[in-house]
């Protein structure tokens, strides 16, 4: 079963718009962690935020802001004011902390972002 | 600080040609993991290394596919016979330690191609 869907696949918007990348996910545990993972053309993933599951505080960094609800199971990801070098792919991982887990990453399929001049 | 070094950047086999893939992990992480990255999807984690133990190869098919750590530092995966679903993108990345907040640093990847 999928953990995390990331139900927009592509999306594209115009230069200073503000753009959200929505992220669903499930579980059982009690405590898991979600991020968040750029993928620029360059290929490399670049790590963006963490959240441990007991944190529900919403976080604003720079232009960017993350949105975590528990009671929809849902991580959201907004850009504000977009720029052509947040064109990218943006994956939403979650990782477990039950014992069976190797708290690898499970990735949703990704949203590709293009922002245009 | 250094990051994941991945080698080659590139391959192009034939199928049922054998093809290994070198990952060196930042110093001193010592968890180190091999994700798949299929065209359009999420990266999918093949196998997990504790220093030199395997924590977790579940998605590992391992009628094809294998890896070690050998000392605890470089890994490589190999895949012999390859075939056309393997083509895909190979994502090294290491940790400090293994565990579900510890932030993962991935290398570049490398990219191969199966005919």
């Amino acid at each position: 079963a999928q953990k995390v869907t990331q139900a927009q696949t592509e999306i594209s918007v115009v230069e200073k718009e503000d753009v959200t990348l929505d992220c669903v996910y499930e579980t059982r545990d009690t405590t898991y962690y979600l991020f968040w993972y750029k993928q620029p053309p360059s290929g490399e993933l670049v790590f963006l935020i963490r959240r441990n599951s007991f944190d529900e505080q919403n976080e604003i960094s720079g232009r960017y802001s993350w949105n975590f609800q528990k009671s929809t199971s849902s991580f959201n990801f907004t850009i504000t004011a977009s720029q052509v070098v947040d064109s990218a792919v943006y994956f939403c991982a979650l990782s477990e902390a039950g014992s069976n887990s190797g708290y690898a990453l499970n990735f949703g399929k990704g949203t590709s972002l293009l922002v245009t001049p | 600080e250094a990051g994941v070094a991945q080698s080659p950047r590139y391959k192009i086999i034939e199928k049922r040609q054998s093809v290994a893939f070198w990952c060196n992990p930042i110093s001193g992480h010592a968890t180190l993991y091999w994700y798949q990255q299929i065209l359009g999807q999420g990266p999918k984690l093949l196998i997990q290394f504790q220093n030199n133990g395997v924590v977790d190869d579940s998605q590992l098919p391992k009628d094809r596919f294998s890896a070690e750590r050998l000392k605890g530092v470089d890994s490589t995966l190999k895949i012999q016979p390859a075939k056309l679903e393997d083509s895909a993108v190979y994502l090294c990345a290491s940790s400090l330690v293994g565990s579900s907040y510890n932030e993962q640093f991935f290398g570049p990847g490398t990219r191969l191609t199966v005919l």
